[in-house]
């Protein structure tokens, strides 16, 4: 079964500052892996995702992952925090069944203080 | 092009109510799926169809079940409604099984 684990309830980072998001994932053989944000009384935006190639995946608002294979981790990042990213954030990962079905993390709070 | 849409986007029942919630899916996808996000449990899969078929179908009892209609549209109905059916039904439509557009969600609150 696959899973995935973002150990963080809550991030906290001024506005400026660099920010990570963690994840780590369980799944067998090569991971799908994927990035949502949700704000307040919406559905999951799409930010970016890995199949495969560069460990480092860009994606939308200037957020980027970085897929580490030995530590299972896909990582969200970004260099410069916006207050407007303050939002709950997803990790998910898609298995090898050929099918759509993601199993997402429990999310992560991040709140961006001016 | 026009997102995922889902009507209708707040919904009060009863216990012991049934309800049906649709989704358009993104013109052109076939796949769609649906998930349940609570507080606490987050956000967790029910089932997906593709081209009118269920090929996939999450750890719900059997008062939860779904269907896809010839253009892709789907609806999904929730029987005998209990207060731990309330939630945020979240649907979902793929072109090509990678990324998955959400639409807003269903917020349903059984009382």
């Amino acid at each position: 079964a696959q899973s995935v684990a973002q150990p963080e309830d809550q991030v906290n980072v001024a506005e400026g500052n660099p920010l990570t998001v963690k994840c780590t994932y369980s799944v067998s053989g090569n991971p799908y892996l994927f990035w949502y944000v949700q704000y307040p009384n919406r559905g999951l935006q799409f930010l970016l995702k890995y199949i495969t190639g560069d460990n480092l995946v860009k994606g939308s608002y200037g957020f980027e992952a970085e897929f580490n294979k030995s530590q299972t981790s896909f990582h969200l990042k970004k260099p410069s925090a916006l207050v407007s990213d303050s939002a709950l954030y997803f990790c998910a990962v898609r298995g090898l069944s050929g099918y759509s079905t993601l199993t997402f993390g429990k999310g992560t709070m991040l709140l961006v203080s001016p | 092009k026009a997102g995922v849409t889902q009507t209708p986007r707040y919904l009060i029942k009863t216990r012991g109510q049934q309800v049906t919630l649709s989704c358009s899916p993104i013109s052109g996808h076939r796949s769609v799926s649906w998930y349940q996000q609570t507080p606490g449990q987050g956000l967790q899969f029910l089932f997906e169809y593709f081209s009118e078929t269920q090929r996939n179908k999450g750890n719900f009892p059997g008062r939860f079940s779904g269907r896809q209609f010839s253009n892709s549209r789907s609806e999904m109905n929730v029987s005998t409604l209990e207060l731990g059916d309330s939630a945020l039904y979240l649907c979902a439509s793929s072109l090509s099984g990678d990324e998955q557009f959400f639409g807003p969600g269903t917020r349903l609150t059984v009382l």
